[in-house]
């Protein structure tokens, strides 16, 4: 079966650590796509890649950052210069980068110790 | 700037009661299309729907129906003979031609439907 896969479903993060989350997709999509999604609030575009090896800042990259080495993984990593990071974090893909339609992962609840 | 409003933040509805969840979009672009997506419980979300902006014909999938209107910046969702199994937050997004694949979310409608 083809789809997004997001690990670990909970994590956990100390002061000052980074941590990192995973997103694999089997689609064989080119873009992929990081949302923060907070209480009440809609989703907010944290980074986006359109092709491997490269990917551009989205509304709110400060103290995340991401790699794209191969075009089924795009992982992001919470810094510890990110000072709430607790939040849902969904990874999407599309097809193509031009209003193709985004299919999401089942996201990765971070909470703070 | 584009943006996206979702005014009712939540819906009770009684099952088999027809509701109706609005969007109302902002956009400088005449090239743009909406989304609308369900996220269940479970936390994923799911597409419904894409609509371009040239194309105003309402489309209805089985219970659901949407009601696109460019004169009013309107893009309503609704659910016929609501069920249990509807109960999740609805969002709408918005991707402008410009905008690349950037999607604007609003900050979603929950429904809650009671048997």
């Amino acid at each position: 079966d083809g789809g997004i896969t997001q690990s670990p479903k909970y994590l956990f993060r100390k002061e000052g650590q980074n941590v990192t989350l995973s997103c694999e997709q089997n689609l064989n999509h080119d873009a992929m796509y990081w949302y923060r999604q907070d209480p009440g609030q809609g989703l907010r575009l944290i980074y986006y890649s359109q092709i491997v090896n490269d990917f551009q800042k989205g509304d709110i990259a400060e103290g995340y950052s991401v790699s794209r080495e191969k075009k089924e993984s795009f992982p992001l990593t919470v810094t510890s210069a990110q000072k709430n990071p607790t939040a849902f974090y969904l990874c999407a893909s599309s097809i193509g980068s031009y209003q193709e339609t985004q299919y999401f992962g089942p996201g990765t609840r971070l909470l703070v110790l | 700037a584009q943006k996206v409003t979702q005014a009712q933040t939540e819906i009770s509805v009684v099952e088999k009661e027809d509701v109706t969840l609005d969007c109302v979009y902002e956009t400088r672009d005449t090239t743009y299309y909406l989304f609308w997506y369900k996220q269940p419980p479970s936390g994923e979300l799911v597409f419904l729907i894409r609509r371009n902006s040239f194309d105003e014909q309402n489309e209805i999938s089985g219970r659901y129906s949407w009601n696109f209107q460019k004169s009013t910046s309107s893009f309503n969702f609704t659910i016929t003979a609501s069920q249990v199994v509807d109960s999740a937050v609805y969002f709408c997004a918005l991707s402008e031609a410009r905008g690349g694949n950037k999607l604007v979310f609003g900050a979603g409608t929950i429904l809650r439907v009671k048997s």
